[in-house]
């Protein structure tokens, strides 16, 4: 059975940085296309960025330059950093694997607020 | 960026009717297109992948058809459990973008 979980979410203030992780079983992270999506409260999905199984990475324009998706093959596992957030980053993130996000994980909440 | 529109936004049906939901991409994707449902406080599931392939465990009365700009995810004979927002998700291009949900109340 697949499942991928997310961790890292929490409060932080505006300007500040965390990294999310996605930990994956029952599925290979290094040899597979992966995203991270987010929705923010009440609202739709917005796709925020992928990584290639060749290692090549994507990103929404919102967060272009402030995030950074990588992943750990040893560990399974995929990341993304995220720096400068801004109020408008305060979403829940799921990790997603395929090209067709046939597997989500469960979500992590994000909330920048001061 | 491909931007897809779906519609209606919102759709109240009675148990037993069949649903219809259309999904435009603002250019052609070929069959990169893909469907979602997200109940309630849970994860998006995937329902339908490349337009019209039936994803496993995914309940037959789930059906998906289309190609090019124009998609149609079809809910036959709906059900209680099937209330939920649906999405649609294109993956020809990046940035990858998603329709804006069209959300189904049952009666």
């Amino acid at each position: 059975e697949v499942q991928l979980v997310e961790s890292g979410g929490g409060l932080i203030q505006p300007g500040g940085s965390l990294r999310l992780s996605c930990a994956a079983s029952g599925f290979t992270v290094g040899n597979n296309y992966m995203n991270w999506v987010r929705q923010a409260p009440g609202k739709g999905l917005e796709w925020v960025s992928l990584i290639y199984s060749g290692g090549a990475t994507k990103y929404a324009d919102s967060v272009k330059g402030r995030f950074t998706i990588s992943r750990d093959s040893s560990k399974n596992m995929l990341y993304l950093q995220m720096n400068s957030l801004r109020v408008e980053d305060t979403a829940v993130y799921y990790c997603g694997g395929t090209s067709s996000l046939d597997y989500w994980g469960q979500g992590t909440l994000v909330t920048v607020s001061s | 960026e491909i931007v897809l529109t779906q519609s209606p936004d919102f759709q109240s049906v009675t148990p037993g009717e069949k649903v219809s939901i259309t999904c435009r991409a603002s250019q052609s994707i070929g069959n990169n297109l893909h469907w979602y449902q997200q109940k309630a406080d849970q994860s998006p599931k995937l329902l339908i992948k490349y337009a019209s392939q039936s994803f496993s465990g995914v309940p037959s009365r789930f059906t998906g058809s289309g190609s090019g700009t124009d998609f149609t995810l079809t809910i036959n004979s709906l059900e209680a459990e099937d209330a939920a927002t649906y999405y649609c998700r294109q993956s020809i291009s990046a940035p990858e973008t998603f329709g804006q949900g069209t959300k189904v109340e049952i009666k």
